[in-house]
């Protein structure tokens, strides 16, 4: 497609599931990034995917949180054991220079 | 460790009015240097960078942004807003890296335009 797509767009799951969110970056780009945005917040860098390289995890909060990326395009982030605190915007960037955003997935945890 | 700060949460304009939301950076490094626009419900919409050279940046939506190295600014402005202006403004720093690489953002300026 033309820009970012990720999916789903909301997302509401009870503490303690496990969700998966998906990215579908703008072909051909070969870095891709996940990014939190909480309420009130900027935006929380949580891990970087260049290439075939590996993978930059330094903004992840926690052990639930693990991201991949299959075939250097389509990536999955999955949250474990969801908690409340996990309630946010998660948006997807992919870049070959300056970041396109996707729209985001807004993850509800009750 | 590279930081930006947003110093103005919420401004409230009126339309035609002229606007300035302000951004500071602190890097160790020329800096890459962004904004970005989010509309209620969308995504981040790229509207300007400053990689190198001429210091003040044309943007989209008439928009332009100063560097500033003195100051360590990176102020966005637009000399008269518009009703659908209404959205948050990040403002961002990456390494000056010539690839692609994590941004930093600041945490945001709401900007409400009365008519």
């Amino acid at each position: 497609g033309a820009g970012v797509s990720q999916s789903p767009s909301n997302k509401v799951t009870e503490k303690g599931k496990d969700v998966e969110l998906r990215c579908d970056p703008i072909s051909g780009h070969t870095a891709l990034y996940w990014y939190r945005q909480s309420l009130g917040q900027g935006l929380e860098f949580l891990i970087y995917f260049q290439g075939n390289s590996a993978p930059d995890k330094s903004g992840l909060p926690s052990d639930r949180f693990s991201a991949e990326r299959t075939g250097g395009s389509v990536s999955t982030l999955t949250i474990q054991r969801t908690q409340q605190e996990d309630s946010a915007v998660y948006l997807c960037a992919s870049s070959s220079g300056f970041s396109y955003f996707g729209p985001g997935t807004r993850l509800t945890v009750l | 460790a590279q930081s930006v700060t947003q110093p103005d949460i919420h401004i409230t304009v009126s339309e035609g009015a002229s606007l300035e939301l302000r951004c500071n950076y602190s890097y160790g490094a020329t800096p890459y240097l962004f904004w970005y626009v989010q509309s209620p419900g969308q995504g981040l919409q790229l509207l300007l960078k400053y990689f190198s050279g001429d210091t003040l940046v044309q943007g989209i939506k008439g928009f332009e942004a100063e560097f500033k190295r003195s100051q360590s600014s990176f102020n966005l402005r637009k000399p008269s807003v518009h009703w659908s202006d209404a959205a948050e403004y990040f403002c961002a720093v990456g390494p000056n890296t010539g690839t692609a690489s994590k941004l930093t953002f600041g945490t945001g300026t709401r900007l409400q335009v009365t008519l």
